[in-house]
């Protein structure tokens, strides 16, 4: 079955420095792959998505994703943070063998040091 | 177009009580999924309806209940609330299997159970 991680459930990060956020499937088969960002209080908001059209994904708000089959990953960058980054962002993965369901990975909170 | 709604954003229920949540997709958008998002858990999916018909579902007890209507919106009701029932409930639509199967989220009910 497939499977989504996230390594660091809380990354901290100073203005202007580079974000990262990690994110590894299981699945051999490369599959859709979303990142979504949560601010405080409200739903889930689609940054990017990967549809085998390019590996590397631009979203919105100056962030982008690169596919990588062979590291089963798709991790989220963004060259300079801005304290309105401050959020929790979730990865996940369209599971072909179970009607497409989403798989999500438990989030990563990401802070922004004035 | 207008983004999915539901309703209502808050609600505080007591043990043993029942409460129904609202979600109206995105105007087209024929597939509705539901999740519960509790801290530390992450987001656990519910179920998902396509065309009035259940296409997934989540580990949760029969209390956990939905249904879609011909509209496309779609109800969740939960009985005999629990104490750790207490969450945040989101609603995701989406255009459904073969077609995009991108979601997007309501802004979701907080539901507090005391």
């Amino acid at each position: 079955a497939q499977s989504v991680t996230q390594l660091g459930s809380h990354v901290s990060v100073s203005e202007g420095a580079l974000v990262l956020l990690r994110c590894n499937y299981s699945s051999s088969v490369p599959p859709y792959l979303f990142w979504y960002v949560q601010y405080p209080n409200q739903g889930l908001q689609l940054l990017l998505k990967y549809t085998s059209a390019a590996t590397l994904v631009k979203g919105i708000n100056g962030f982008e994703a690169e596919f990588k089959k062979s590291e089963t990953s798709f991790h989220l960058t963004k060259p300079s943070a801005h304290m309105s980054d401050a959020a929790e962002y979730f990865c996940a993965v369209s599971d072909p063998g179970n009607n497409r369901k989403l798989i999500w990975g438990l989030g990563t909170s990401l802070a922004v040091n004035p | 177009k207008a983004g999915v709604t539901q309703t209502p954003r808050y609600l505080i229920k007591t043990r043993g009580q029942q409460v129904t949540l609202s979600c109206s997709p995105i105007s087209g958008h024929r597939s509705v999924s539901w999740y519960q998002q509790t801290p530390g858990q992450g987001l656990q999916f519910l179920f998902e309806y396509f065309s009035e018909t259940q296409r997934n579902k989540g580990n949760f007890p029969g209390r956990f209940s939905g249904r879609q209507f011909s509209n496309s919106r779609s109800e969740m009701n939960v009985s005999t609330l629990e104490l750790g029932d207490s969450a945040l409930y989101l609603c995701a639509s989406s255009a459904g299997p073969g077609a995009d199967e991108t979601q997007y989220f309501g802004p979701g009910t907080r539901l507090l159970v005391l």
